[in-house]
């Protein structure tokens, strides 16, 4: 399976401020999503962005890929508290017919009030 | 509202006996997976399975046995074998598309735990 991995592996800002974490991985991929989980909770999907698009904006999130550099950005913008939870990013490509994306071990983000 | 369940949402295991975690998903996906969670780590992929009565073992499927004998679930059993059970377990739907175009849905989780 592809390895890779988010960093930082914590962050720890202040409300209003933005937060900005990696993905790197190391064969080439169709696609990389990036998903947030809640503390005891399952992961919840935030965005998509295909290996032939640079960036994907959805509110107050932007995704930036380089496949040149096999590396994923996400930044969160205007931080809340709200938006404290682990950030995860699955690296997805298709073998024989199936995808299995495979997660990094995610950033902990921590937004102070 | 569609969505996938889990079912407990904890477990407690004794030693040497085999629990079943259950996975329900009422999205008509095609595909099902069960991850592992350890604290501070990512999440590994035990087993999936793409259509009924077929399924794949992921990374870590030693200790680990599942059926799909219905589209809708996708139980994981986790048997005695298993030397170190106590974690997070989720499972996951999505469509089976090569490309992964869609992302997946994921259930709120089983915590097992031995004691």
């Amino acid at each position: 399976s592809q390895q890779g991995e988010e960093d930082p592996q914590a962050l720890s800002i202040q409300e209003g401020e933005n937060a900005t974490m990696n993905c790197s991985y190391k064969t080439s991929i169709n696609n990389l999503q990036w998903y947030r989980q809640n503390s005891g909770r399952g992961l919840v999907h935030l965005i998509l962005i295909r290996s032939n698009e640079r960036e994907k904006h959805s509110g107050r999130l932007r995704v930036t890929l380089d496949t040149s550099k096999k590396s994923s950005s996400l930044l969160i913008t205007a931080s809340r508290a709200a938006d404290t939870a682990s950030y995860f990013c699955a690296r997805g490509n298709a073998s024989g017919g199936s995808y299995i994306p495979t997660f990094g071990r995610g950033t902990s983000l921590i937004v102070h009030p | 509202d569609g969505g996938i369940t889990q079912s407990p949402k904890y477990l407690f295991r004794k030693e040497g006996q085999n629990v079943t975690l259950s996975c329900e998903q009422n999205l008509n996906h095609d595909a099902m997976y069960w991850y592992r969670q350890d604290p501070g780590q990512g999440l590994r992929l035990i087993y999936y399975s793409q259509i009924v009565n077929d399924f794949q073992k992921g990374d870590i499927a030693e200790g680990y046995s599942v059926s799909r004998e219905k589209k809708e679930s996708f139980p994981l059993t986790v048997t005695s074998a298993q030397k170190n059970p106590t974690a997070f377990y989720l499972c996951a739907s999505s469509i089976n598309l090569p490309d992964g175009l869609y992302g997946y849905t994921f259930g709120s989780g089983t915590r097992l735990t031995v004691v």
